[in-house]
């Protein structure tokens, strides 16, 4: 069965370094590869989207690999503050507008 | 932006009644929305697909007849939980993409935090 994990369940760095977060996936070819941001109590909120024949994305801050041979994704965030502090996700579909299967989350605390 | 409205946001009911959860785009439109399920400390879970004038997809191990769907609308998705108990207690999310394809990405709702007493 399908099977997408993070590596980290929760994930301390300090203000100003790069939090760098995992997802790989087994028994699955997604064509689009998505990265979330949730708060405590809050909906996802969309971040970045990748495309299989795309290898990096960024978005100020933000950067997004996909590695389709390692079936990995690296999500970094740059330059980090306490207000990127929550709970990220990444998410996979083989359309724009299929349904999204997402991974189990790290939550990313980042202190002073 | 895209905005997706969802009400309640937090409800208590008793056993064994029925509670109505609202999904609205605001300022696009969706054929397709999606409800999903999220424990504690857990991720999101797909129940079903909901789609506009027809009959809701549902996920494998997600009785259809407790958790009705009915997206009556381009801009309207209701997930009805009944006759609910207290394991149905749980955080409920809908998701939405523009019919147009404007934008990247899925607008969520603020969530539903259900519990059942």
């Amino acid at each position: 069965s399908q099977k997408i994990e993070q590596n980290s369940e929760a994930l301390n760095i300090q203000e100003g370094k790069t939090a760098t977060l995992t997802c790989n996936y087994t028994n699955y070819s997604p064509a689009y590869l998505q990265w979330y941001r949730q708060d405590p109590g809050r909906g996802p909120v969309f971040l970045l989207l990748i495309r299989e024949n795309e290898k990096e994305k960024r978005k100020e801050r933000l950067k997004v690999t996909f590695d389709t041979t390692l079936k990995q994704s690296l999500f970094h965030i740059t330059a980090s503050q306490p207000a990127d502090s929550a709970t990220y996700l990444c998410a996979l579909s083989t359309g724009t507008a299929s349904k999204l299967t997402f991974g189990t989350g790290t939550r990313l605390q980042v202190t002073l | 932006g895209a905005v997706v409205s969802q009400h309640p946001s937090r409800v208590i009911c008793k056993s064994g009644t029925s509670v109505k959860i609202e999904c609205r785009s605001l300022d696009f439109q969706a054929t397709t929305m999606f409800w999903y399920r999220q424990f504690p400390k857990k991720s999101l879970m797909l129940m079903a697909t909901s789609n506009e004038g027809s009959k809701a997809t549902y996920e494998q191990g997600v009785e259809k007849d407790k958790f009705l769907i009915n997206h009556a609308s381009l801009t309207l998705s209701t997930l009805t939980v009944t006759s609910a108990h207290p394991e149905d207690s749980s955080f409920y999310i809908c998701s939405a993409r523009d019919i147009l394809g404007r934008g990247l990405g899925y607008t969520f709702g603020s969530g539903t935090r259900l519990t059942v007493v």
